[in-house]
């Protein structure tokens, strides 16, 4: 049953301690996405990747965020500082290429809890 | 911002009637999505409709799609409690983009 993971489940921290978020995708898709979820904003994009290469991180703030995939089954997400207002989920979806009928069916992994105190 | 907006918010029925979930968005779309959220979980695919598309059935789901319109439609029909969860639409064109989805309440 192969699914995407995520690590930690849930991370408290103090506002201006980095944060690192992890996600395997699931074996063989080549596109990886990162969202945040609020209650305000609702599912945010803020990255994604395929094979590996950044493709979109408009969604993202600069200063503080970074994603990367150091190989093929690895994707993480760096905060640097965190601030208060990073409090959300972050979830991370894995899919395939979607070909010429740009069909991109994504599948989420449990996500990561994050509150920044 | 969002593509799609999802309507009503929020809904709750009892078990065995039907759900129907809107959803408007505003500019062209290769494909639309529907997804669940159970509540503390990761979204779930539920069904997709390309835009050449006017309707499609998968089990008690039935998605309609007016792209003269700009809109879209889920229904699910006899629902059951553990239909409970929210319901998201997602656009694609270059990317998915998704509403900030619906909340489907139903009672046993």
């Amino acid at each position: 049953d192969a699914r995407v993971t995520q690590t930690p489940r849930h991370k408290v921290t103090e506002m201006g301690q980095e944060v690192t978020m992890r996600c395997q995708p699931i074996l063989g898709h080549n596109t990886v996405f990162w969202y945040r979820q609020t209650m305000m904003q609702g599912l945010e994009l803020l990255a994604y990747f395929r094979n590996r290469a950044p493709l979109d991180d408009s969604g993202m703030p600069k200063d503080r965020f970074s994603a990367e995939m150091p190989d093929a089954t690895l994707a993480t997400l760096k905060i640097q500082p965190s601030e208060p207002r990073d409090s959300a989920v972050y979830f991370c979806a894995s899919g395939l290429e979607p070909g010429l009928a740009g069909v991109y069916e994504q599948y989420f992994g449990p996500g990561t809890r994050l509150t920044v105190t | 911002s969002q593509q799609g907006e999802e309507d009503p918010q929020a809904l709750s029925i009892q078990e065995g009637e039907n759900a129907t979930m809107n959803c408007s968005y505003k500019t062209s779309i290769n494909n639309l999505q529907w997804y669940r959220q159970n509540s503390g979980r990761g979204l779930v695919h539920l069904i997709l409709i390309r835009s050449n598309e006017r309707e499609k059935h998968s089990g008690r789901l039935r998605v309609t799609l007016d792209t003269s319109k700009k809109s879209s439609s889920l229904l699910i029909t006899a629902s059951r409690a553990a239909d409970t969860a929210s319901y998201f639409c997602a656009t694609s064109w270059a990317k998915l983009v998704f509403g900030k989805g619906m909340k489907l309440t139903v009672n046993p």
